[in-house]
């Protein structure tokens, strides 16, 4: 079963706007990772932060984790058309043995 | 970074037939990859966990003699979907890690879009 669940499902803005999406999880978690995919293609590892980090950043995005919450978000600064992809969250959970659970993913289009 | 090659990226077959999909670790040995499946527009879902020179482990409800996994070497993993019929139509990701880096992040390949006709 998933762990994650990714709001919005679907975003659409304007190039030169910030992108948010929202990631809840429901088991404890040794890290969580953010990855991208084009369009028919593998996924990307984008950021991963640990359960005992609170924000990170990588160029233009930004990462933030609650773990009282259960919840992590990612933010596009700045965007641009080539960011149109789909984004999904990832959890390596204290339990999975190892493995990731992806989250439902959002869909994001940037409109130039 | 560490790339992952995957092949063959789109292969239409008639039902009935069996269809082998290999995931090969170019520059890094992947004692373990992972194989997932996708449908349109929804999350990967994992298959089975693929194991250098030991059975894969299969998450449940994968029928393991229909996903027929072999790692036989630190950088070779195959999929074979045996008798394929149109409802295993689906897009096939393969991952690994590479050891050699600090965290645990996934290294995908490019994936393999089956259609069954």
């Amino acid at each position: 079963s998933q762990q994650g669940e990714e709001d919005p499902q679907a975003l659409s803005i304007q190039e030169g706007e910030n992108a948010t999406m929202n990631c809840s999880y429901k088991t404890s978690i040794n890290n969580l990772q953010w990855y991208r995919q084009n369009s028919g293609r593998g996924l990307v590892h984008l950021i991963l932060i640990r359960s005992n980090e609170r924000e990170k950043h990588s160029g233009r995005l930004r990462v933030t984790l609650d773990t009282s919450k259960k919840s992590s978000s990612l933010l596009i600064t700045a965007s641009r058309a080539a960011d149109t992809a789909s984004y999904f969250c990832a959890t390596d959970g204290l339990a999975a043995g190892n493995k990731l659970t992806f989250g439902g993913g959002t869909r994001v289009l940037v409109k130039p | 970074g560490a790339v992952v090659s995957q092949h063959p990226s789109r292969v239409i077959c008639k039902s009935g037939t069996s269809v082998k999909i290999e995931c090969r670790s170019l520059d890094f040995q992947a004692t373990t990859m992972f194989w997932y499946r996708q449908f349109p527009k929804q999350s990967l879902m994992l298959m089975a966990t693929s194991n250098e020179g030991s059975k894969a482990t299969y998450e449940q409800g994968v029928e393991k003699d229909k996903f027929l996994i072999n790692h036989a070497s630190l950088t070779l993993s195959t999929l074979t979907v045996t008798s394929a019929h149109p409802e295993d139509s689906s897009f096939y990701i393969c991952s690994a890690r590479d050891l050699g880096f600090s965290d645990e992040k996934l290294f995908f390949g490019s994936g393999t879009q089956l259609s069954v006709l």
